[in-house]
């Protein structure tokens, strides 16, 4: 039971233009999100989270949109880079628990 | 200056033995996190440790058992390892227990089990 889907795999851009990355989820008492980049033989870092009483969170190129009722999620990169070019996760918390549940991924790829 | 580091990087060994990946951070973070990345790409949690107590405990087979001696350190030993354990482990760090806290995760863990 999946909690948190990225149903795109992959996603290609090219440099300059908007990358948009998607995340759903079904378990509505999901109360934040965060969006994670993850380069080959690297762990996870941190990119931009959103709580759910916004619906838009802004940080440089990277704007992270929710839309609680759809439980939909995107990740706007704005202009994208080849530096850009890894794997996205979104991730999942609730209030009172301890833990995030991760999304399988979306890699990028930027075209230069 | 890693902020959170494991060791080793890879580790190759035959089913039935039992390994130990250590994992360290620096960043005087309260509860550190194991994870799992399978080959599906999964990322899931399997524990956690608050100021060295347990707070999470996934289902995760009774082989794998987690070890906090303090703050800064959480080992994952893996005993009578089978082929299924072959992934990639992630260990992450959080200033403190709670869904709202960034993690800070080492660069991982490559397990193949021949």
């Amino acid at each position: 039971d999946q909690q948190v889907k990225q149903n795109s795999p992959s996603l290609s851009v090219q440099e300059g233009r908007i990358s948009i990355l998607n995340c759903d989820y079904t378990n509505s008492m999901f109360d934040y999100f965060l969006w994670y980049k993850k380069y080959p033989a690297e762990g996870p870092t941190f990119l931009i989270s959103i709580s759910s009483i916004k619906d838009k969170n802004e940080d440089g190129r990277f704007t992270v949109f929710l839309n609680k009722s759809a439980k939909h999620l995107s990740l706007h990169i704005v202009p994208s880079q080849p530096g850009d070019s890894a794997v996205y996760f979104c991730a999942a918390s609730a209030k009172g628990t301890y833990k995030y549940i991760f999304g399988t991924g979306t890699r990028l790829k930027v075209l230069a | 200056d890693t902020a959170v580091s494991q060791t080793p990087k890879y580790l190759v060994t035959q089913m039935g033995n039992d390994k130990s990946i250590k994992c360290e951070q620096n960043l005087g973070h309260d509860t550190m996190y194991w994870y799992k990345q399978d080959s599906k790409k999964f990322l899931k949690i399997m524990f956690s440790y608050n100021n060295k107590e347990l707070i999470i405990n996934e289902t995760v087979p009774n082989r794998f058992s987690p070890k906090s001696p303090d703050k800064a350190h959480l080992n994952l030993h893996i005993n009578s390892l089978e082929l299924g354990d072959s992934a990639v482990y992630f260990c992450a760090s959080s200033t403190q227990a709670g869904g709202y806290n960034e993690q800070f995760f080492g660069p991982g863990t490559r397990l193949t089990v021949l």
